[in-house]
């Protein structure tokens, strides 16, 4: 079955970086674009960034734009998310999330999600 | 970027209550439309994907429709498990955006 295991979160400070995993198995990592999304404590989704399955296209939100890479290692069925100069706004869960569709440029639905990672950014 | 809209924030319902649930697009999306439950503690999970169909495994109950840029999900006879917050996303571009949320609770 699909599972997604997101790690990497915790506490840092304003500035500072931070890298997130998701480690992805049953599927063919290869073959699915991934998301990040993230959730400000009692807040809504918030999209962050997404790369296609084949790893030729980023896109981010204008929130994290500049500061937020995303990427993903296929030898390691991993997607990661590195975050640099930290803001107390981008307190919040992050979540990793399956595109639904295979081999499929663009946005799309998330059918598959882990069970998130918190960061929390503070001095 | 493409801006999401819901209404209502939130709704006060009852067992066995239909419920409808409105996404609105600041711009046209086609039928780039998905549906999402979250439980409080919890991942979302897919409900409704290209504006009107089923995920495998969700119950029939939900149905989405619309199409440009107005959207509804639709629950018939609300179910105990139904209480939770529903999230409305376009996939009609990127960046993908999603709504404000719309919490269904007692």
């Amino acid at each position: 079955q699909v599972q997604l295991v997101e790690s990497g979160g915790g506490v840092v400070q304003p500035g500072k970086s931070l890298r997130l995993s998701c480690a992805a198995s049953g599927f063919t990592f290869v073959s699915y674009g991934m998301d990040w999304v993230r959730q400000a404590p009692g807040k809504g989704l918030e999209w962050v960034a997404g790369i296609w399955y084949d790893g030729s296209n980023e896109n981010y939100a204008d929130s994290v734009k500049g500061r937020f890479t995303v990427s993903r290692d296929d030898s390691k069925n991993t997607l990661y998310l590195q975050m640099n100069s930290l803001r107390v706004e981008d307190t919040a869960v992050y979540y990793c999330a399956r595109v639904s569709r295979a081999r499929f440029y663009g946005a799309g639905s998330l059918g598959y999600w882990g069970q998130g990672t918190l960061v929390t950014v503070s001095s | 970027d493409i801006q999401m809209t819901q209404s209502p924030s939130s709704l006060s319902a009852s067992v066995g209550d239909r419920v409808t649930i409105t996404c609105r697009a600041s711009q046209s999306i086609s039928g780039y439309l998905n549906w999402y439950q979250q439980k409080p503690g919890k991942a979302p999970n897919l409900l409704i994907y290209a504006g009107s169909r089923l995920q495998t495994g969700v119950p029939s109950r939900f149905s989405g429709g619309g199409s440009g840029t107005d959207f509804t999900l639709t629950i018939d006879s609300l179910q105990p498990e139904d209480f939770a917050t529903y999230y409305c996303q376009q996939s009609y571009t990127t960046p993908s955006t999603f709504g404000p949320g719309t919490k269904v609770d007692f």
